[in-house]
């Protein structure tokens, strides 16, 4: 099992550029999500997918939209790029909920992250 | 919105030293997570907590979930240089999703 994979590892996109990120699971989770790592500021959730067919909002979805095109795979993509959207990139997938009742939780795989440059 | 936060941002210490740091929540959390993440790659989940006061410990890393379910702290015991990395502690929300600390980024000297 490859787990979570991303493409591409690394990028560099002029001002305006647009590019989607692919991210696969062979996990088969139904749940996905996108984050953005910037320094100092932990990984920040941008969207997530909670089953195939539905996407919502994290904390910082401006500048991105995603699509869930099948159970195994969810992109993110960039129409305009920004400089702002200078970042590493990371895909998740989780499953079904561990332990039980209020203390239960979903443990996040995550996949090795995408570095975009935006010039 | 939930913040987590993380101190210390970053520690250089010699290789055989101890290691602490720890997380506070303005909000309560169910569940607290510990991820680390090697250069390069992406956060690896360490340790996981859901009982308030529980002391959980695999192998060199030990944490423990505060009482009032808004803290956690996270302890390495004799530091090895494959112990360099972000630690991250996350609080698991009932929707499902994650808030991250800001990382703590360690160094280890051999």
């Amino acid at each position: 099992n490859a787990g979570v994979t991303q493409t591409p590892k690394f990028q560099v996109l002029k001002t305006g550029q647009s590019m989607t990120l692919q991210c696969a699971q062979d996990m088969n989770h139904n749940s996905m999500y996108w984050y953005r790592q910037d320094p100092g500021m932990g990984l920040r959730l941008i969207y997530y997918s909670a089953s195939e067919g539905t996407t919502d909002k994290g904390e910082v979805p401006n500048g991105y939209n995603v699509s869930r095109l099948n159970k195994r795979e969810f992109s993110l993509r960039l129409e305009s790029a920004a400089p702002s959207q200078t970042s590493v990139y990371f895909c998740a997938s989780s499953g079904p909920l561990l332990a039980g009742g209020s203390h239960s939780y979903n443990e996040q795989f995550f996949g090795p992250g995408t570095r975009l440059t935006v010039l | 919105g939930q913040q987590l936060n993380q101190s210390p941002q970053s520690m250089f210490i010699q290789e055989g030293e101890d290691v602490s740091m720890n997380c506070t929540s303005s909000s309560i959390f169910n569940t607290w997570l510990w991820y680390k993440q090697d250069p390069g790659e992406g956060p690896v989940l360490l340790i996981a907590l859901y009982k308030a006061g529980e002391l959980t410990s695999n192998g060199r890393l030990t944490a423990q979930f505060g009482i009032t379910r808004k803290d956690s702290f996270l302890n390495i015991s004799a530091s090895i240089p494959s112990d360099v990395g972000i630690y991250f502690c996350a609080g698991h929300t009932q929707g499902g999703k994650l808030i991250f600390g800001q990382g703590t980024e360690l160094s280890v000297k051999p």
